[in-house]
């Protein structure tokens, strides 16, 4: 069946550093592939999305490129702020349902 | 922007109790989830409802749960007899279309069911 994995966390970086956030996934077919970030205490925003191999989805200085030949979607950012603390799942659509990875917890210091 | 909303946000009831959860899809939205997630875990699926039934669940989803859209609005969830390992955040979801890499789910804020 579809899976997701994605790095463990939690990961601590200072403010403005490069942050990448691992994801692979297994999945018959041509899934979507989502990555969604939740707040303290919030639910679940999507962040950015891609739909076919190659695209790049981005939003908020994130991006992530669909690679279907490592099956793979990571999250990179250039320069991450404090704000940016927050716990980031990767997921994928294929068929009825979402399915997420474990989160990875993302803590940035000032 | 129209949002998906839930409510109560926290709910506590004791084990053994019913407890419904309600959630306000995106009115044009034809498509209906249910998630959850333990404290400090991943997200699981549970339920999508579509034309007014079950279109796929999950093996968390037995018969102590079911799922209803009473009226044109709500979309809920039931748990007849609540046991202490359902506590946990219940998101709420919904969708325009089905179909790959048309229109992703929108969720709700939670809702956190916490059972004594």
């Amino acid at each position: 069946g579809n899976s997701v994995t994605q790095m463990e966390g939690p990961v601590t970086l200072s403010e403005e550093a490069f942050l990448t956030i691992n994801c692979t996934y297994t999945a018959t077919g041509y899934p979507s592939l989502f990555w969604y970030v939740q707040y303290p205490g919030e639910g679940l925003q999507l962040l950015l999305k891609a739909t076919k191999a190659d695209d790049k989805g981005s939003n908020k200085g994130f991006e992530a490129t669909y690679r279907k030949e490592t099956t793979s979607f990571h999250l990179e950012k250039g320069s991450v702020q404090v704000s940016d603390s927050a716990v980031y799942f990767c997921a994928l659509t294929g068929g009825f349902k979402t399915i997420f990875g474990a989160g990875t917890r993302l803590f940035v210091k000032a | 922007e129209p949002e998906v909303t839930q409510t109560p946000s926290h709910q506590v009831t004791q084990m053994g109790q019913e407890v419904i959860l309600r959630c306000v899809p995106i009115s044009n939205h034809l498509y209906f989830y249910w998630y959850r997630q333990i404290l400090g875990q991943k997200v699981e699926f549970l339920v999508s409802f579509y034309n007014n039934e079950i279109s796929e669940k999950s093996e968390i989803f037995d018969d102590q749960f079911s799922v209803e859209r009473p009226d044109g609005s709500n979309f809920t969830l039931k748990i007849r007899s609540t046991k202490l390992e359902d506590s946990a955040m219940y998101f709420c979801a919904s969708k325009f279309r089905e179909g790959q890499g048309i229109h992703e789910q929108y969720f709700g804020p939670g809702t956190r069911l916490t059972v004594t």
